[in-house]
């Protein structure tokens, strides 16, 4: 498939436990891109990768939260010790490069956290 | 306090007319607009870019427009059809200068056949 693709689809998960989600952008672009939706929330930047650097990491809401890309592909979000609140759908975009401004989602990894 | 709002109410609309959606904004300087489409369960899907220097675009039956001094965007599909239900997004670029997209929270349209 050539669009983005996100693992798991879906993943739920006991209070207090460590969570990763995956992200493999389209080949190619150099832009990366994490937002979360809350029910009934717009989406909410979370960080962005320009390769394997996060020069903007203002949208991540608290230190449990991190990420990580490599070979400037493969994105890795973590969230340690999961609290309820970190419920939500997890969505990855890229583009091309900085100043491509479409962006091409994935289809999200929705979190539930018991 | 930055904000950007779309109509929180489902638009019903009859297939073969137009839907119209708004998205106001406030305190933000978008260098660009762009509308995307979310359906269950998926990603949002791009649909069109607007740049402040612009009115108007159009692509196939669909129609945005840009107003700088309103702070406002409309978003028009016209001869709707049932497959154009969904919910649409509006989104800005806040002139972060990496495409960080500040997104509103979306307005549903059910297109009744």
């Amino acid at each position: 498939g050539a669009g983005v693709s996100q693992s798991p689809s879906n993943k739920v998960t006991e209070k207090g436990k460590d969570v990763e989600l995956r992200c493999d952008p389209i080949s190619g672009h150099t832009a990366l891109y994490w937002y979360r939706q809350s029910l009934g929330q717009g989406l909410e930047f979370l960080i962005y990768f320009q390769g394997n650097s996060a020069p903007d990491k203002s949208g991540l809401p608290s230190d449990r939260f991190s990420a990580e890309r490599t070979g400037g592909s493969v994105s890795t979000l973590t969230i340690q010790r999961t609290q309820q609140e970190d419920s939500a759908v997890y969505l990855c975009a890229s583009s091309l490069e900085t100043g491509q401004e479409t962006q091409y989602f994935g289809p999200g990894t929705r979190l539930l956290v018991l | 306090s930055q904000k950007i709002e779309q109509n929180s109410e489902a638009l019903n609309i009859q297939e073969g007319k137009t839907a119209t959606l708004t998205c106001n904004y406030t305190n933000y300087s978008p260098a660009y607009l762009q509308w995307y489409r979310q359906d269950p369960g998926r990603g949002p899907v791009f649909l069109l870019l607007i740049r402040e220097n612009e009115k108007e675009k159009r692509k196939e039956r669909l129609k945005v427009t840009f107003d700088t001094t309103l702070k406002q965007s409309l978003f028009h599909i016209t001869a709707s059809q049932p497959a154009d239900s969904a919910t649409y997004l509006c989104a800005l670029e806040g002139r972060y200068g990496n495409n960080r997209l500040a997104f509103g929270k979306g307005n549903q349209v059910v297109v009744i056949p």
